[in-house]
Order: structure tokens, then C-alpha cells, then sequence
């Protein structure tokens, strides 16, 4: 959706270092989520937000970090920690609600140098 | 926690047929069911959802049925076209969280 602004398109990352991707909403939604995508699998669940200055862990949190300072932007820190980055990463975000339809960002393909 | 399991894993049909893709879930608390679309190298974009108090919606081609007594829910493409090929997922959510099944590759050839 053209509301949800993921950059970079494309981001290479070396040995040992931490990058930050970035996840841009302008829909006035409260919830914004992470997810990590591997060929072959589904998406599945990094990182979420319900409101400013809060956030929970997902299914696969190990090795990511993420903040939540204002309600635009919830940006994805990738760290050394995370020994397997190579993945297409979807940023999300949802209005209010239990069962409010989550809409996603065009993606940020990470890959190892 | 949920799971989702998504059958079948790839689905050839040719133009005009229908598609039929399944979805179980495991939490029966579980109450809203969305099916997304995407296209290689895109953004998975939603095509239909369905919540636990309905058992059928339909929009055109595209119908989605759910048995909450079963704990299934399919995605029903009558008519199919070249430009229906692409990955489809279901996913289950009783709160704000998504759990997604591993995705349905549908080719429909001409």
C-alpha cells in the first residue's frame, strides 16, 4: 500500500555489523509489525508495536532490535547477533481493533557480503 | 501457539478452471482469517478476510468458507486467469498477531 514506505530496497550487510531498515507509515495506524520471509516459507513474526514506546517480541526476535519513538516509524536494527540475515524483511501496520487487516510495505531485501 | 498448516504447497490449473486452497489452524480461540496475494518480488496484498462469525464470504471470483468446528478455512478462485499465478497465504489471528500458513504457489497456464 502506498502508505507504508519500506527503505531500503536492497541493503548488504558485512561481517560483524549491525544495519537499521527502515518501515514508514502514514495511515494513522497504531500497530506496526516485522516480519521475516525465507524462500518457500510464510511470513513469519520478528518484531510488534500496538502503541508509541511499547513493542513485543514475535516468533523469531533473537538477533533483531527494534524502537517505536514515534507512531510513524518502527524501524528494524539487524544485529551481528543474527547469524542468518539473508531474508526479505515486510514491514506492517494495522488501525485499532483485535481484527483490524494488516497491510505491508514493498520490502527490504538483506543479503550477506 | 497457533499453527497453520496451507495445502496444497503448488497448484497448476488452466484458464477458466477453479482453485480451491486449505488452511487448518490449531487455536480455536482464533478468530479472524485473512488471504493474501503475492506476486514475485512484491508485497503480499489482501484479497479477502473472513472473521469467526461468518461461515462464507464472496467477492467475484473469490470466496473464502470457514468451519470453525473443524478448524479449517478455504480459499475458493472460480474462473482462474493468467494473472491469478502467484503465491497465496492464509493466516489466523485472535488478537492483533498473524500467523501465516507457508504459502500456495498457483500457476494457471492459458
Amino acid at each position: 500500500d502506498g502508505g507504508i514506505t519500506q527503505s531500503p530496497k536492497y541493503l548488504f550487510r558485512k561481517e560483524g555489523q549491525n544495519v537499521t531498515l527502515s518501515c514508514e507509515q502514514n495511515l494513522n495506524h497504531d500497530a506496526m509489525y516485522w516480519y521475516r520471509q525465507d524462500p518457500g516459507q510464510g511470513l513469519r513474526l520478528i518484531y510488534y508495536s500496538q502503541i508509541v514506546n511499547d513493542f513485543q517480541k514475535g516468533d523469531i526476535a533473537e538477533g533483531y532490535s527494534v524502537s517505536r519513538e514515534k507512531k510513524e516509524s518502527f524501524p528494524l536494527t539487524v544485529t551481528s547477533a543474527q547469524k542468518n540475515p539473508t531474508a526479505f524483511y515486510l514491514c506492517a501496520s494495522s488501525g485499532q481493533g483485535p481484527v483490524q487487516p494488516q497491510h505491508f510495505g514493498d520490502g527490504t531485501r538483506l543479503s550477506i557480503l | 501457539g497457533e499453527n497453520v498448516e496451507q495445502h496444497p504447497s503448488t497448484l497448476s490449473v488452466q484458464e477458466g478452471d477453479s482453485a480451491v486452497i486449505k488452511c487448518t489452524y490449531s487455536d480455536s480461540a482464533s478468530n479472524y482469517f485473512p488471504w493474501y496475494k503475492q506476486e514475485l518480488g512484491k508485497r503480499p496484498q489482501l484479497i479477502i478476510d473472513i472473521r469467526s462469525n461468518v461461515g462464507e464470504k464472496k467477492d467475484q471470483r473469490i470466496a473464502v468458507t470457514l468451519n470453525k468446528t473443524a478448524k479449517h478455512f478455504s480459499l475458493h478462485i472460480t474462473e482462474t486467469q493468467p494473472e491469478d499465478s502467484a503465491v497465496y497465504f492464509c493466516a489466523a489471528s485472535k488478537h492483533s498477531t498473524l500467523t501465516f500458513g507457508k504459502g500456495t504457489m498457483l500457476l494457471v497456464s492459458p
